[in-house]
């Protein structure tokens, strides 16, 4: 079935640092796929997505790229701020339900 | 425009007890999905809604149930509590059914349920 590995631990940085977390994924056919961001106490919000191979989703600075070669949507961020601080999810979409992976907790220090 | 809402947003029960989690799609949106995120875990899919009927549903046990209504709002139902079911659960929506092309998911704040 389809599936998302997410890299394991949080993530610590400092401000203005650069920002990569790696999503790969498992899958049938073509889905799409999305970065999803849960600020603490809240819901998830949106924050990019791609629907097919090359496509490149943008939003607020952040970036990734649907790689179908390499199965992989990889987030980046040039330069992060304190309010970048979050958890981030990749998922896999396909019939209209969602496949998420755990999750990596963004702290980023001033 | 109003977004996702669920209610309530906090819940208490003690084993064995049965909960009701409400849930209202964005105006226009028609599917309505239930997700069930364990603390430090990733959301998984419980159910989808589409036009009153169930259109996908996840590895959950029968103790899970919903219903969605002619408004497209919906309920999910949890019978016999357990320590287990202690999550934040969310509610998405989207404009069309399965099948009618790569929709995003709007996501609710999730209703955080405690089970004692």
């Amino acid at each position: 079935g389809n599936s998302v590995t997410q890299m394991e631990g949080p993530v610590t940085l400092s401000e203005e640092a650069f920002l990569t977390i790696n999503c790969t994924y498992t899958a049938t056919g073509y889905p799409s796929l999305f970065w999803y961001v849960q600020y603490p106490g809240e819901g998830l919000q949106l924050l990019l997505k791609a629907t097919k191979a090359d496509d490149k989703g943008s939003n607020k600075g952040f970036e990734a790229t649907y790689r179908k070669e390499t199965t992989s949507f990889h987030l980046e961020k040039g330069s992060v701020q304190v309010s970048d601080s979050a958890v981030y999810f990749c998922a896999l979409g396909g019939n209209n339900r969602l496949a998420f992976g755990k999750g990596n907790q963004v702290v980023v220090i001033p | 425009d109003a977004g996702v809402t669920q209610s309530p947003t906090h819940l208490i029960k003690t084993r064995g007890q049965h909960v009701t989690l409400r849930c209202s799609p964005i105006s226009g949106h028609k599917s309505v999905s239930w997700y069930q995120q364990v603390l430090g875990q990733g959301p998984q899919f419980i159910f989808q809604y589409y036009e009153k009927e169930e259109r996908g549903r996840g590895n959950f046990p029968d103790r899970f149930s919903a219903r969605q209504f002619p408004n497209y709002s919906s309920e999910l139902n949890v019978n016999a509590l357990l320590l287990g079911d202690s999550a934040l659960y969310l509610c998405a929506s989207t404009p069309r059914g399965p099948g009618q092309g790569a929709d995003t998911q709007y996501f609710g704040p999730g209703t955080r349920l405690t089970v004692l």
